[in-house]
């Protein structure tokens, strides 16, 4: 069975730094493209930040040179370095996988990110 | 970047009626098209892919259509599970969601 949880979300001050961990089950992360999509409270969903199987990075214009995807083997987990965080950061933060170049099948729970003096 | 417009943002249906969503995409997206259901705290939860193909385990309840720029998403018997924010998305050019139709109990 997939499985995909999130941990690592918090009060955070501006401009402080967060790693968010997304622990996989039933699949490997490492043979799959990875995304991080995030929700800010009443809000829709904006994409964050895609890890392809080949370690190609991409991230999305309100995160590029603040954030960092990567991912880790020999655990089978996604992370997000967050760095320079700010108030319009404050979020759930998803993790999906990713079908190919296309769709998500599968969501963590989500972990929520708050960025407050 | 492709623009993903839904309307209504809300739209209020009693149960057992049939509840039409619409998309609609600033450029073509082709059909690379996908629909997600998601409910108060829990994550999103993938319906239709490819504008028309219902995911594994989703009632056919749920059709999706469309093509290029304009999509649909349409519930033909709403039960009471179905009453949640439904989000469009396109992935023929990286990705990118609508803003949300909420369904609401009439």
């Amino acid at each position: 069975e997939v499985q995909l949880v999130e941990s690592g979300g918090g009060l955070v001050q501006p401009g402080g730094s967060l790693r968010l961990s997304c622990a996989a089950s039933g699949f490997t992360v490492s043979s799959n493209y990875m995304n991080w999509v995030r929700q800010a409270p009443g809000k829709g969903l904006e994409w964050v930040s895609v890890i392809y199987s080949g370690g190609n990075t991409f991230y999305a214009d309100s995160v590029k040179g603040r954030f960092t995807i990567s991912r880790d083997k020999s655990t089978n987990t996604l992370f997000l370095q967050m760095n320079s965080l700010r108030a319009e950061d404050t979020a759930v933060y998803y993790c999906a996988r990713q079908v190919g170049g296309s769709y998500t099948d599968y969501w963590g729970q989500g972990t929520l990110v708050t960025v407050s003096s | 970047e492709i623009v993903m417009t839904q309307s209504p943002a809300t739209l209020s249906v009693s149960p057992g009626e049939r509840a039409t969503l619409s998309c609609r995409a600033s450029q073509s997206a082709t059909s690379n098209l996908a629909w997600y259901q998601q409910k108060p705290g829990q994550a999103p939860r993938l319906l239709i892919y490819g504008a028309s193909t219902r995911a594994t385990g989703i009632p056919a309840r749920f059709s999706g259509s469309g093509s290029g720029t304009e999509f649909t998403l349409t519930i033909s018997s709403l039960q009471s599970e179905d009453f949640a924010v439904y989000y469009c998305q396109q992935y023929n050019n990286w990705w990118t969601f609508g803003q949300g139709t909420k369904v609401e109990i009439k």
